[in-house]
């Protein structure tokens, strides 16, 4: 049972690349969430997912896309990257209850050049 | 929108001592559930407690307590019997009726020998 993973775990990529970060559970869980942190801030969140084939936007969704093809993925692109989304990236995941706990992967750092 | 406001600078605890954290929410929801979480330096974010808002008792989980006062908006964490693993950031989240997590900033502790 490896919780929540996330791949890559680093990267660096120059203006305007592109780029996808995926993030898999195998805790058969329903939301799935996309959040960034920068220095000094808490998480903010970017697009979540309350299941397969669903995504919404959160709180600072530009320059951002997400896709949710099955239940256990929930991908994160950045088509055009901008130096402003160099960032530690967090994928998390929880069960569909409000007193559920969502549960963390271990984070990408992601630095735009 | 929700608001959650950790306004302490960096804590310096004595080893063996307790500290406590604080922390307010801002909401007009009526059901809500209050969470805090742990961030060490290695990056990962770990579960540490949840306490929902129509709960009547202070939730406990080990050395971890949430000390909630609902009518005056606060969640404030106490670790009791700090130990040097504890040096992290603590950060309380608030998961609303829509389900999307808001964090605080952090607060920082260090816990010295």
């Amino acid at each position: 049972n490896a919780g929540v993973t996330q791949t890559p775990k680093f990267r660096v990529l120059k203006t305007g690349q592109s780029m996808t970060l995926l993030c898999a559970q195998d805790m058969n869980h329903e939301y799935m969430y996309w959040y960034r942190q920068d220095p000094g801030m808490g998480l903010r969140l970017i697009h979540y997912s309350v299941g397969e084939g669903t995504t919404a936007k959160g709180e600072v969704p530009d320059g951002y896309n997400v896709s949710r093809l099955k239940k256990q993925n929930f991908l994160l692109g950045l088509e055009s990257a901008a130096p402003s989304q160099t960032s530690v990236y967090f994928c998390a995941s929880k069960l569909a209850g409000d007193s559920d706990t969502q549960y963390f992967g271990p984070g990408t750092r992601l630095t735009v050049l | 929108a929700q608001k959650i406001t950790q306004t302490q600078p960096g804590m310096f605890v004595q080893e063996k001592e307790a500290v406590t954290l604080d922390c307010t929410y801002d909401t007009s929801d009526q059901s809500y559930g209050l969470f805090w979480y742990k961030q060490p330096s290695s990056g990962e974010m770990i579960f540490l407690i949840y306490q929902g808002s129509y709960d009547e008792q202070n939730a406990t989980e080990g050395r971890y307590s949430l000390n909630f006062q609902k009518a005056r908006k606060s969640a404030n964490l106490v670790i009791s019997a700090s130990q040097l693993g504890d040096s992290a950031m603590y950060f309380c989240a608030m998961n609303p009726e829509s389900n999307r997590l808001a964090f605080g900033k952090g607060n920082q502790v260090v816990v010295i020998p």
